[in-house]
């Protein structure tokens, strides 16, 4: 079992719809959690950034993180095309073992 | 502000020729610097990482190798290249706060 599990998608939606992307993990001691985008061809880009469970807010952008079920996920309102990218979760309990999904390749068509 | 280098974007090369990657970050003293490997449709594995000059510790044992002559210069490195080490290698680097910061990465092919 991967240490995260992430849908690669691909996800299409239309402009303006609200996205959800989700991950799961297995290892209980995770308690750094993030959500990177990466446009194609470029680095991954730091978007969201949790410490254990709740949720965080940031424009358009929430993480949501449920410790008890192992389950993080990431809400995009009223999307844009701008948003059309790979977006990949990442946990960890430091630095030296974050640990990333997959990455879900989301499009956002006008 | 901290930036990070990456070159080259785009590399093609034969199977069993050396490589050499540079990675160099600006703006921030002491940085832990990563190299990852991403293969497409997979998510990104981590290969080295340094917390500091001739400090490398390795994740997965391969045909690569990592150096860092300097507190903010990162090298990833192979003898003889096999193809299956194709993939897009990422440079990152951190401070003490676990954001990682990505370089534009480099589209190895090894042909």
């Amino acid at each position: 079992q991967k240490e995260v599990e992430q849908d690669p998608g691909p996800l299409s939606v239309p402009e303006g719809a609200i996205v959800s992307l989700n991950c799961t993990y297995s290892n209980s001691a995770f308690q750094y959690f993030m959500w990177y985008r990466q446009y194609s061809r470029k680095g991954p880009e730091l978007l969201m950034y949790t410490y254990s469970s709740g949720n965080k807010e940031d424009g358009r952008f929430t993480a949501q993180v449920d410790k008890s079920s192992k389950y993080i996920s990431l809400f995009i309102r009223d999307s844009q095309p701008s948003d059309s990218a790979t977006y990949l979760c990442a946990t960890s309990y430091n630095n030296n073992d974050m640990r990333f999904g997959a990455g879900t390749r989301l499009t956002v068509k006008p | 502000s901290q930036t990070i280098h990456q070159w080259p974007a785009t590399l093609v090369q034969p199977v069993g020729s050396p490589l050499s990657l540079e990675c160099t970050v600006e703006g921030t003293s002491n940085p832990n610097l990563y190299w990852y490997r991403q293969a497409a449709g997979r998510g990104l594995q981590l290969l080295f990482y340094s917390v500091g000059i001739g400090q490398i510790s390795s994740e997965v044992p391969q045909n690569l190798s990592a150096s860092r002559p300097q507190d903010r210069q990162f090298i990833l490195s192979s003898k003889k290249l096999l193809l299956s080490d194709s993939g897009f290698y990422l440079c990152a680097w951190s401070s003490q706060d676990r954001e990682l910061f990505f370089g534009s990465g480099t589209q190895l092919s090894v042909l």
